[in-house]
This record gives structure tokens, C-alpha cells and sequence, in this order.
């Protein structure tokens, strides 16, 4: 069974500044692929990034990057230089590394607001 | 193409009755999940489709959730003998196969059960 915790329900963060989102995973797959969604408050779920656990360098995508410590079992979101329309729910999910598994795990999510 | 299209956007309907949803994916995607989402949680994972087969379900589900997909394009979303715990939103998305494919999410349909 797969299990992604997200442990900051809320976080602020000053316009420009860069800000951290947590997110930690529980797994018995060998091979697997940790993906960050952002979810506006109009609820459409966008799809920001991806790694994979077999992946040696950290997936980066514009001003987002995945912080993998495979160790730790941690796939912390780094977002860089905040911008107001960053302010959304994040959402980190995991799914088996099987061309036919189709089914992803999520966790609870962490409320960004950026401040002006 | 205008991405994942979902219908209606709301629904109430009354205890009992039974409601249907629509998703309309991505036209070259062959991936097709039905995700319900309550708030405060993270979606949680119903059912999917590869092309017009349904490959997995949730455990979770019981029999009063059904899924469709019968030309491998639209699917459907059928709630039967509906209760207070089903509202929701439900979400729908779709993708190309591969593991490391990202969802495209459409815009869910809310239920409220009354």
C-alpha cells in the first residue's frame, strides 16, 4: 500500500521569496514516480512536476523543483521566486512504476498563500 | 481541444435517487480515472480505464458506483440509491499510458446529496 504525507496544512510565503512544501511517502514498490499537482481555488487540478524514484538528478520544471531524498523517502516541492498566482492547494501524489498501473495515491494537500 | 470537460459542474439531488455524471477526456488520450475529492482530503482513487476496458477499481467502491466507458472515449459516472456520505467532488482526468505521465484534470462535478 502506498501513503503520501503532507504535513503542512498552510503555509505563507512574501511574493518573491521561495517556499518549501513537505511531502513525505510510504511504499513497498521498488519503482515508482512522485508527482506535485496545484490546485487553484476554481478546482481545476493542474499538473506541475515529475520524478522518478530511480531518477539520479532532481526533476526541475521553470520555477518548480522537486527536492528527492530518496533516503528519507522525501519529495519535498521547492518553488522559487513566489508569485501571487502561486496561491493554490499543492497536492503530492505517488504512483507505481508499471506501465499498467494506472491508480495514484495522494495526500492531503498544503495551502500556499503568497503575500503581496 | 479545450482539455477535460466534465458535466454538470453541480448536482443535488435527493436521497435515494440515483445521478449519472459525464466526462468528456482529452481526445488522444487512452487513459481515462475517476477521482471523488471531499474537502480538506487529497482525491481519492475510483476507478480507471484504458480505452474502453476498466482495468481497476477501488476497493472502496461499493456496488452502487458504476463506471462506463464504452467507446473508449466519454465515460460515465453513475451513482445509485444515493446517500449523504456520497457528496463530493468528483473528478476526472486523463492521460497517455506511462508511468510518468502527469494527469490533465477536468473541473469536477460537485454532488450534494440532501
Amino acid at each position: 500500500a502506498q501513503k503520501i504525507t503532507q504535513t503542512q496544512p498552510g503555509m505563507f510565503v512574501q511574493e518573491k521569496e521561495a517556499v518549501t512544501l513537505d511531502c513525505t511517502y510510504d511504499t513497498s514498490d521498488q519503482s515508482y514516480g512522485l508527482f506535485w499537482y496545484k490546485q487553484p481555488s476554481s478546482g481545476e487540478m493542474i499538473f506541475l512536476i515529475y520524478q522518478g524514484s530511480y531518477d539520479e538528478q532532481n526533476a526541475t520544471e521553470g520555477r518548480y523543483s522537486l527536492n528527492f531524498q530518496k533516503a528519507r523517502k522525501s519529495a519535498n516541492l521547492v518553488i522559487s521566486a513566489s508569485q501571487l498566482g502561486d496561491s493554490a492547494m499543492y497536492f503530492c501524489a505517488m504512483r507505481e512504476a508499471n506501465t499498467n498501473a494506472g491508480k495514484s495515491t495522494f495526500g492531503d494537500g498544503t495551502t500556499l498563500t503568497v503575500k503581496p | 481541444d479545450t482539455g477535460v470537460s466534465q458535466d454538470p459542474r453541480h448536482k443535488i439531488t435527493k436521497r435515494g435517487q440515483n445521478v449519472t455524471f459525464r466526462c468528456d477526456p482529452i481526445s488522444e488520450h487512452n487513459r481515462l480515472y475517476w477521482y471523488r475529492q471531499t474537502l480538506g482530503q487529497g482525491p481519492e482513487f475510483l476507478t480507471y480505464f484504458q480505452n474502453e476496458a476498466q482495468l481497476e477499481k477501488s476497493r472502496l467502491l461499493s456496488d452502487r458506483f458504476s463506471a462506463e466507458r464504452p467507446k473508449g472515449s466519454f465515460s460515465t459516472l453513475e451513482i445509485q440509491r444515493t446517500e449523504q456520505g456520497d457528496s463530493a467532488m468528483y473528478l476526472c482526468a486523463s492521460s497517455v499510458t506511462g508511468y510518468n505521465r502527469g494527469y490533465t484534470f477536468g473541473s469536477g462535478t460537485r454532488l450534494t446529496v440532501v
